[in-house]
């Protein structure tokens, strides 16, 4: 069976200073990636998405970055961390390289990171 | 306007009571649905697909009304364990990767 593990679960970072979180997918090949951000209160914003190695989409212009230098390993990123980069980061894929979201298709989450920037 | 739209309730009822609640999506070129449930500080888990013609799952029920352009869900005999946030997720037509998420519909259910 497929699972996916991302990590830290929980961090408190200063503004100013660097982010990394990491996501790997297991039990399947070629997975389209994502990485989500749900502010408190608020619904899933999608940040990157990613159909390959090397790929990657951005959805919102900001000081975070996405790499994904295996089939299976997803990165977010930041060099310099604001107060409003807190929140839950959530990774995710999809089974096919074209998504065609058809009932029982669909996304899959990680636990998800917790990030506090202070 | 919003790609989903759903009311952040809370629903607040109790054990055994029936909630119902819906959802709007804004392109009428969508063509898969899906309700999620996020318990706190969870991550988001698929709790259906919605089909064209309604589907049941146990006490959940899901429609589809593509003319109005939103999607419902239906608990019935509601339990505790059912308190949780459920998220509304349509696709993306102008990107076979995306999905549109809703912010999510509170419901607590309370002894």
């Amino acid at each position: 069976s497929q699972t996916i593990h991302q990590w830290p679960a929980t961090l408190v970072q200063p503004v100013g200073s660097p982010l990394s979180l990491e996501c790997t997918v297991e039990g399947t090949s070629n997975p389209n990636l994502y990485w989500y951000r749900q502010a408190a209160g608020r619904g899933l914003q999608l940040l990157f998405y990613s159909v390959g190695i090397g790929q990657i989409s951005s959805e919102v212009p900001q000081n975070l970055s996405a790499s994904r230098p295996q089939d299976r390993q997803f990165i977010l990123s930041s060099k310099k961390l604001l107060l409003s980069d807190s929140g839950f980061y959530l990774c995710a894929w999809t089974r096919d390289r074209r998504a065609s979201f058809l009932p029982g298709n669909t996304i899959y989450f990680g636990e998800g990171s917790w990030l506090t920037v202070v | 306007r919003k790609e989903v739209e759903q009311d952040p309730g809370p629903f607040n009822v109790p054990e055994g009571a029936t909630v119902a609640f819906n959802c709007t999506y804004s392109n009428s070129a969508s063509q898969s649905f899906f309700w999620y449930r996020q318990d706190c500080r969870k991550e988001p888990k698929l709790l259906m697909s919605v089909y064209s013609s309604g589907n049941e799952d146990g006490r959940f029920t899901a429609q589809l009304n593509r003319a109005s352009q939103y999607i419902s869900l239906l608990i019935r005999d509601s339990k505790l364990s059912d308190s949780a946030t459920y998220l509304c997720v349509v696709t993306d037509q102008r990107n076979d990767y995306k999905l549109s998420f809703g912010a999510g519909t509170t419901v607590t259910v309370r002894a």
